[in-house]
């Protein structure tokens, strides 16, 4: 059980251009959504807290004009980096919760602007 | 606030030895505590965690964590490691007493020598 899922794995893009990233919870409802961002060789950076059907909480230096996070359903998350550039270039993990402590990881989102 | 360290950022182990990776945490509240593995171009996986009772948490694949209060420790054990416990562990912490954010280490890179 608890098994998140993202698409897609894998991304690469122009820089200017929009992606999106989307994160299920495939066996249970997740009243919370989070997305992080790994630099190689890091710990997780928290981005942002989702709650279904609310604005997403950003964490301080986010913007949450580039990052977007919509989260419209108990078991869909989407995190869109709009008019990427190559700083963006990153790991992209988003983690769900349901009303409890334990949060349980999406596989992650690879995503390279050019 | 709250913090993790975990001061080893690799540990080097030879193959059916035992090994301990370190953990620390700060925090002015009761905590929760986990330990998750994440393998190369991968997402976390929980590997274990404690929230009340039994100090002593185990995961399915051997590993061990005893929460010690007094020393606000939660160090990851395993008495014999494998080649395919080679992965980065990450400690993390949030309050207790329902969700709160979670905050991560940095990491310990532990590599399994055969």
């Amino acid at each position: 059980g608890a098994v998140v899922s993202q698409h897609p794995s894998w991304v690469i893009c122009k820089s200017g251009t929009s992606v999106k990233i989307e994160c299920r919870s495939l066996d249970f409802q997740a009243t919370t959504m989070f997305w992080y961002r790994q630099f190689p060789k890091q710990s997780l950076m928290l981005m942002a807290t989702s709650n279904e059907g609310s604005k997403a909480t950003y964490e301080q230096g986010v913007e949450k004009d580039k990052f977007l996070i919509n989260h419209a359903s108990l078991t869909l998350s989407t995190l869109t980096v709009t008019s990427a550039h190559p700083e963006d270039s990153s790991f992209y993990i988003c983690s769900a919760a349901w009303r409890g402590e334990t949060q349980y990881f999406g596989p992650g989102t690879r995503l390279l602007v050019l | 606030a709250q913090s993790v360290t975990q001061l080893d950022s690799q540990v080097p182990v030879f193959e059916e030895a035992p090994v301990e990776l370190r953990c620390n945490y700060s925090s002015s509240v009761s905590v929760y505590l986990f330990w998750y593995v994440q393998y190369p171009n991968q997402g976390l996986q929980l590997l274990l965690k404690y929230l009340s009772g039994s100090t002593l948490v185990e995961s399915i694949n051997g590993f061990e964590a005893e929460f010690n209060k007094s020393q606000t420790s939660f160090h990851l054990r395993k008495p014999s490691v494998h080649i395919s416990d080679t992965a980065e562990y990450f400690c993390a912490v949030s309050h207790s007493g329902g969700y709160q954010k979670v905050t991560f280490g940095t990491g310990t890179k532990l590599q399994v020598i055969p």
